[in-house]
């Protein structure tokens, strides 16, 4: 079946670090990837995402590739911010069915210290 | 405009209770789904609605749990004889059609089973 497996954290870094959380895959078939971001107190939030093999996501600074011949789908952003604590969950969804659930990995608590 | 709105925030109950969740989607968003997030997990899919089917509620682990979408907007998620592991926040997300990628999520609803 599909899975999907992110690095644990916690992840501690100094303010304008560079990030990496990597997230690797198991699908049968072509899934759109994602990254998603939850925020302390707040919902769910949508970061950006990859629909087809070599597509890039970009949004806030964050990018991440799409490497059909790695299965992964690795989160980096070249200098981080206090503001960027939060935990980062990595997700598919096989685009094969009719259903679009998200299949997710257990995601990656962030901390940027000043 | 709205996002997705999820009703109560906080649900404290005791263990063989019924519970019932509410969740609001985006205006105009047909497909909506149920997941299940457990502490320090990634969410888990429990049910998905197209309309006002049910299209895929191959994730909800038991016969006590049961959702409607009766006009295909608002939707309840039911919990009969809660027991204590089914403490966890409750998120519902939904998306403008059965193809669209991007799932919208709500803030969740937090419940405790004493």
């Amino acid at each position: 079946g599909n899975s999907v497996t992110q690095m644990e954290g916690p992840v501690t870094l100094s303010e304008e670090a560079f990030l990496t959380i990597n997230c690797t895959y198991t699908a049968t078939g072509y899934p759109s990837l994602f990254w998603y971001v939850q925020y302390p107190g707040e919902g769910l939030q949508l970061l950006l995402k990859a629909t087809k093999a070599d597509d890039k996501g970009s949004n806030k600074g964050f990018e991440a590739t799409y490497r059909k011949e790695t299965t992964s789908f690795h989160l980096e952003k070249g200098s981080v911010q206090v503001s960027d604590s939060a935990v980062y969950f990595c997700a598919l969804s096989d685009k094969a069915g009719n259903n679009r659930k998200l299949i997710w990995g257990l995601g990656t608590s962030l901390a940027v210290n000043p | 405009g709205a996002g997705v709105s999820q009703t109560p925030s906080n649900k404290v109950t005791e263990k063989g209770k019924y519970v019932e969740l509410r969740c609001d989607p985006i205006s105009g968003h047909t497909a909506l789904y149920w997941y299940r997030q457990s502490l320090g997990q990634g969410p888990e899919f429990l049910i998905y609605f197209q309309g006002t089917g049910a299209a895929d509620d191959s994730g909800l682990p038991n016969d006590r749990f049961f959702a409607v979408r009766p006009e295909g907007s608002v939707s309840t998620l039911k919990i009969q004889r809660t027991e204590r592991g089914d403490s966890a926040v409750y998120l519902c997300a939904s998306s403008l059609s059965l193809q669209a990628d991007t799932q919208y999520f709500g803030p969740g609803t937090r419940l405790t089973v004493l």
